[in-house]
């Protein structure tokens, strides 16, 4: 149980184009999903929080209206990349936690490589 | 908000040895603890983690990781490693009351056969 995925797990995208990514908890109901990003050899770091239905809370740093983040559903939660740059190729995770997980507990996605041209 | 450290940036071994990878974290309440696992070209796996209770926490794949709250560490262990344990290990931290982890610089692990 506690199934997360990604899609698309990668994308390629020229420069000024926007990207969507979604995430989905494909067993359970999340309440709450997460949004990383993760550099080549470093660590996650955390760019913004969701509850469903209301709007993500994003890490000081984090451009708002660059990275939108809608959580419609508790199955579902979306990443755009608007006006996308090459300094925004990575790799975006996502995370949920829900009613059927352990509390505190988070459930990665398998992640999507981002490639801006 | 909390950090987290770890103390070995890689580590290489070789098969047979022990592992030990070191975490701490600055956080003075209550915290739920967890040590995730990324194997090359996949994504993260939960190892262990821990909430409360037994401070010697077991996990999947032989790993177990000791919880000393006078040290504010959460040290990872697994006695004997092997060469499909190549993987980049992250430690991470919440406090008791938030979702939100805070993460490691993660150490990379290369095990030779």
């Amino acid at each position: 149980g506690a199934v997360v995925s990604q899609h698309p797990s990668w994308v390629i995208c020229k420069s000024g184009t926007s990207v969507k990514i979604e995430c989905r908890s494909l067993d359970f109901q999340a309440t709450t999903m997460f949004w990383y990003r993760q550099f080549p050899k470093q660590s996650l770091m955390l760019m913004a929080t969701s509850n469903e239905g209301s709007k993500a809370t994003y890490e000081q740093g984090v451009e708002k209206d660059k990275f939108l983040i809608n959580h419609a559903s508790l199955t579902l939660s979306t990443l755009t990349v608007t006006s996308a740059h090459p300094e925004d190729s990575s790799f975006y995770i996502c995370s949920a936690s829900g009613l059927t997980g352990e509390s505190y507990e988070q459930y990665f996605g398998p992640g999507t490589r981002l490639t801006v041209t | 908000a909390q950090s987290v450290s770890q103390h070995n940036h890689h580590v290489i071994l070789s098969e047979a040895a022990s592992l030990e990878l070191g975490c701490n974290y600055s956080y003075g309440g209550t915290v739920n603890l967890f040590w995730y696992v990324q194997y090359p070209g996949q994504h993260l796996q939960l190892l262990l983690k821990y909430f409360s209770g037994d401070p010697l926490v077991k996990g999947i794949k032989g790993f177990e990781a000791e919880f000393i709250k006078s040290k504010f560490s959460f040290n990872l262990r697994k006695p004997s490693v092997q060469w499909s344990d190549t993987a980049e290990y992250f430690c991470a931290v919440n406090a008791g009351h938030d979702y939100k982890l805070s993460f490691g610089a993660g150490t990379t692990v290369t095990v030779r056969a």
